[in-house]
């Protein structure tokens, strides 16, 4: 099993509509996670730290269930500029260590 | 004012050459990162190191060799490069924060994209 598994997509939305990301992680000592977003030939950029109570940002919100280790990312209100790939990110933490890890990422591709 | 740059942003060598990648950050992180992306866009670490230490090296060919002179800065060479290190490379660099156990979030540098010929 991968250590994070995002459904790679793509998903082709209208403008206006809402869109809920997946990710899955099999690290159960996973401390921290993150949504990040990677337009086309660019670096990753942090959308979104993932915290246990949930937390929203605009149009954005993540939620975290460790019971069944995913996490989740649910955009409303479709933007064009919302058009990206969103990385899932897990740190486990684990010998004083982190190792963060990607998942493959999900495209997202908002019509007009 | 650039947080992590890495150069140079293109780079294209024939087989068999030498070549290194630079990155410095300014964001006063002590822990940082090589990571590879290759043509199916799979970002995968290669290398971590914290206040120089190597801390990960994930099944890389010893071709690649991560280089820290100080913890603003880590180098990647690559000796006798392949096609199949044809990929973009990113530098990331992040805070360890040892009380709570956690890293703050990764920044990343704005890649260098390899093409071996």
């Amino acid at each position: 099993r991968k250590e994070v598994e995002q459904d790679p997509g793509p998903f082709n939305v209208p403008e206006g509509a809402t869109v809920a990301f997946n990710c899955t992680y099999s690290n159960s000592a996973s401390q921290s996670f993150f949504w990040y977003r990677q337009d086309c030939r660019k670096e990753p950029k942090l959308l979104m730290s993932v915290y246990s109570s949930g937390n929203e940002d605009g149009r954005f919100t993540a939620q975290l269930n460790r019971a069944s280790q995913y996490i989740s990312l649910l955009i409303r209100d479709s933007k064009l500029s919302d058009s990206a790939t969103y990385l899932c990110v897990v740190n486990p933490y684990s010998g004083g260590y982190q190792k963060v890890t990607f998942g493959i990422g999900t495209k997202l591709q908002v019509i007009p | 004012d650039t947080a992590v740059s890495q150069t140079p942003k293109y780079l294209v060598t024939q087989m068999g050459n030498d070549k290194s990648i630079k990155c410095e950050q300014n964001l006063g992180h002590d822990t940082m990162y090589w990571y590879k992306q290759d043509s199916k866009k799979f970002l995968k670490i290669m290398f971590s190191y914290n206040n120089k230490e190597l801390i990960i090296n994930e099944t890389v060919p010893n071709r690649f060799s991560p280089k820290s002179p100080d913890k603003a800065h880590l180098n990647l060479h690559i000796n006798s490069l392949e096609l199949g290190d044809s990929a973009v490379y990113f530098c990331a660099s992040s805070q360890h924060l040892p009380r709570i156990r956690l890293y703050t979030e990764a920044f990343f540098g704005q890649g260098t994209r390899l093409t071996v010929v």
